[in-house]
């Protein structure tokens, strides 16, 4: 059972506009959901993050979104460079030691 | 400092062979974890240590056993692999008792089993 979704496994952009990639989550119970960034035969670095009492958290040209109602997560990207080309992952977690990733989102970002 | 060091970064054996995949940190993170990775899929969580104990197996084969020898290390032994055990296998650590925790990744060890 995915706990967590992103529906969209690519996603092309040109250099210097904002990428968007969206995640959704099944469990209300989930209160802390990251971004992770990995490009091939490396492992995931973080980006970003942001816990449910918030809706919005911003580190320079990354924005993560939370609406919890909704269930949906989204990091926007702006501006868009070449170097951001990279598998992004959403993952999700609550108390305990578990974290959930999603499918990933394959961006490109075309110079 | 947020590194997870993971040896070897390359691992080839044979399906006899017996080997060990090495992870470390030193960010004073109690909560420790073993993930599988194959090309295109999201990270399948294999074990979790927390306070240096199994507190989550994923249903992984006995061929893998991990340990935890102490809070900062993290080992993955290895033995009679299958081909399809082939993937990238990542390290990870968090902390435990803070309820907004994040995990950090190593560069993980690329496995190939012939």
């Amino acid at each position: 059972d995915q706990q967590v979704k992103q529906n969209s496994p690519s996603l092309s952009v040109q250099e210097g506009r904002i990428s968007i990639l969206n995640c959704d989550y099944t469990n209300s119970m989930f209160d802390y959901f990251l971004w992770y960034k990995k490009y091939p035969a490396e492992g995931p670095t973080f980006l970003i993050s942001i816990s449910s009492i918030k809706d919005k958290n911003e580190d320079g040209r990354f924005t993560v979104f939370l609406n919890k109602s909704a269930k949906h997560l989204s990091l926007h990207i702006v501006p868009s460079q070449p170097g951001d080309s990279a598998v992004y992952f959403c993952a999700v977690t609550n108390t305990g030691n578990q974290f959930y990733f999603g499918t990933g989102t394959s961006l490109t970002v075309i110079p | 400092d947020t590194e997870v060091t993971q040896t070897p970064k390359h691992l080839v054996m044979g399906m006899t062979n017996k080997k060990s995949l090495k992870c470390e940190q030193h960010m004073g993170h109690r909560a420790m974890y073993w993930y599988k990775q194959k090309a295109k899929k999201p990270p399948e969580l294999m074990f979790v240590y927390s306070y240096e104990k199994l507190s989550i197996n994923e249903s992984v084969p006995s061929r893998f056993s991990p340990e935890c020898p102490n809070s900062s290390l993290l080992n993955l032994h290895l033995h009679a692999l299958q081909p399809e055990d082939s993937a990238l296998y990542l390290c990870a650590s968090s902390q435990v008792t803070t309820k907004l925790k994040t995990q950090y990744f190593g560069p993980g060890t690329r496995l190939l089993v012939l």
